[in-house]
């Protein structure tokens, strides 16, 4: 069974990068048929979808947060990752990892468990 | 648009039936999927396309899409059903995912 686990620092500065790291287990990174994807939910607040990457090497990002992420993959380690530059307070939430499939009939499935950042000097 | 819209609270006696719904334009084109979220848990995918539930999801669980509605219904509400419902799918684009502003069911 696939199962996602995210990594990084809980706490990041404001102005600085926040980089996150998802483990895949269970299953490989390098199947043609899904995406690999950031999910963000600020506390108490709803989800929104951050950006997803294709192993074509296409990524598809949230307009609002384009400027400043970057979504890559590591077939190597089997990891995919999250950057997120120039973080500000409202940037401060649980963010997840998730797979999609490549179809038009689509969902969100697995989440890793989520991890909180927090933004904050 | 590519925005979706959600009841922000919705409540139901145990028991009975209760629909969650979804509007936006892109569900014209695209399916919704629909995820369910406790306190301090990940969300969990409960349904997706027409009306397709992932193994382990209880078949009081129901999908539909009505032009650009889709709605999760769950008939004979549980305790256990109370809890955050998210509906997702792409924008109008089709390339770009975007989810509701979520749910609170509360079962009486």
């Amino acid at each position: 069974q696939l199962q996602l686990q995210e990594s990084g620092p809980g706490l990041v500065k404001p102005s600085e990068t926040l980089s996150l790291t998802c483990t895949v287990s269970g299953g490989s990174i390098s199947r043609t048929t899904y995406y690999w994807g950031w999910i963000r939910q600020p506390p108490g607040k709803g989800l929104e979808w951050i950006g997803s990457h294709y192993y074509t090497g296409n990524t598809y990002y949230n307009p609002s947060l384009k400027s400043r992420v970057t979504i890559s993959v590591d077939t190597s380690k089997n990891q995919f990752s999250l950057k997120m530059s120039s973080v500000t307070a409202a940037d401060t939430a649980v963010y997840y990892c998730v797979r999609h499939p490549v179809v038009i009939v689509d969902w969100f499935d697995p989440w890793g468990q989520g991890t909180l950042v927090t933004v904050s000097s | 648009s590519s925005e979706l819209t959600q009841d922000p609270a919705v409540s139901v006696a145990l028991g009975q039936t209760v629909r969650i719904t979804c509007q936006g334009d892109s569900l014209r084109s695209y399916y919704a999927s629909w995820y369910q979220q406790k306190p301090g848990q990940a969300p969990a995918l409960v349904m997706y396309g027409e009306n397709n539930r992932p193994s382990g999801i209880p078949d009081r669980f129901s999908g539909s899409r009505s032009g650009n509605t889709a709605s999760l219904t769950i008939t004979g509400a549980q305790a256990e059903d109370e809890a955050d419902y998210y509906c997702g799918s792409r924008d109008i684009s089709g390339n770009l995912w975007v989810f509701g502003g979520g749910t609170k069911l509360t079962v009486l």
